[in-house]
């Protein structure tokens, strides 16, 4: 089975800076999706940002990039000239892609929560 | 506006009830999911649902029941048999399979 990984409990970083999340995921499949969802106070997930296991350019987003290594099943959160309402838990997640129709749910780390400082 | 709803926001349980809990999208999605968020933890699968009238089980399907009778509507029961529902219950679509999934705004279960 697959599992995803977060080590950091908490991250902290200042205003304008740039902080990484961490992320690890364990699979024995080639091909699947990485996501990275923000959870703000009022709980609402909202999508950050997606990788698909096939494409080697790392996903970006305007100031959120990933550093995604196949190999050592590492995928990065990078969130540059940080701003006070980046503050949130941020949660990795893994999708398989399917082989058939009944279709995979998402797989979550525990999350990170990250704090931002003026 | 498209988007993803659910209700209540609050919900309060008396021990041995059965409640249900909303979701409803517009958004013309095929896949429905419903999660379940602890303090400390990561989001867990209960059911999700690829098309109307069918529906699989998740990792923690059991005290839970669903249905899928309307492309747009996947509600979920929290029967007695949950012996510990208090949680952030969180619904979401996607257009296919393979899609990036979308959330609702959730809805906090306390059992009084």
């Amino acid at each position: 089975a697959q599992t995803v990984t977060q080590s950091q409990p908490e991250m902290s970083v200042q205003e304008a800076e740039t902080v990484t999340l961490s992320c690890t995921y364990d699979t024995s499949e080639s091909d699947y999706y990485l996501f990275w969802y923000k959870q703000p106070p009022s709980r609402q997930m909202i999508l950050v940002i997606r990788q698909e296991a096939y494409k080697q350019q790392n996903a970006t987003e305007n100031r959120f990039s990933v550093n995604f290594q196949k190999a050592a099943k590492s995928f990065s959160l990078k969130i540059s000239d940080s701003q006070l309402g980046d503050a949130a838990m941020y949660f990795c997640a893994y999708r398989s892609v399917p082989f058939n129709q009944a279709g995979t749910a998402l797989i979550f780390g525990k999350g990170t929560t990250l704090s931002v400082s003026s | 506006d498209g988007g993803i709803t659910q209700s209540p926001k609050y919900l309060f349980r008396k021990e041995g009830q059965n409640v249900t809990l909303s979701c409803e999208q517009n958004l013309n999605h095929d896949a429905m999911y419903w999660y379940r968020q602890d303090p400390g933890q990561g989001l867990r699968l209960i059911y999700y649902s690829q098309i109307v009238n069918d529906f699989q089980k998740g990792d923690i399907a059991e005290g839970y029941s669903v249905s899928r009778e309307k492309k747009e509507s996947f509600p979920l029961t929290v029967t007695s048999a949950q012996k510990n529902p208090t949680a952030f219950y969180l619904c979401a679509s996607s257009i296919g399979r393979t899609d990036t999934q979308y959330f609702g705004p959730g809805t906090r279960l306390t059992v009084l």
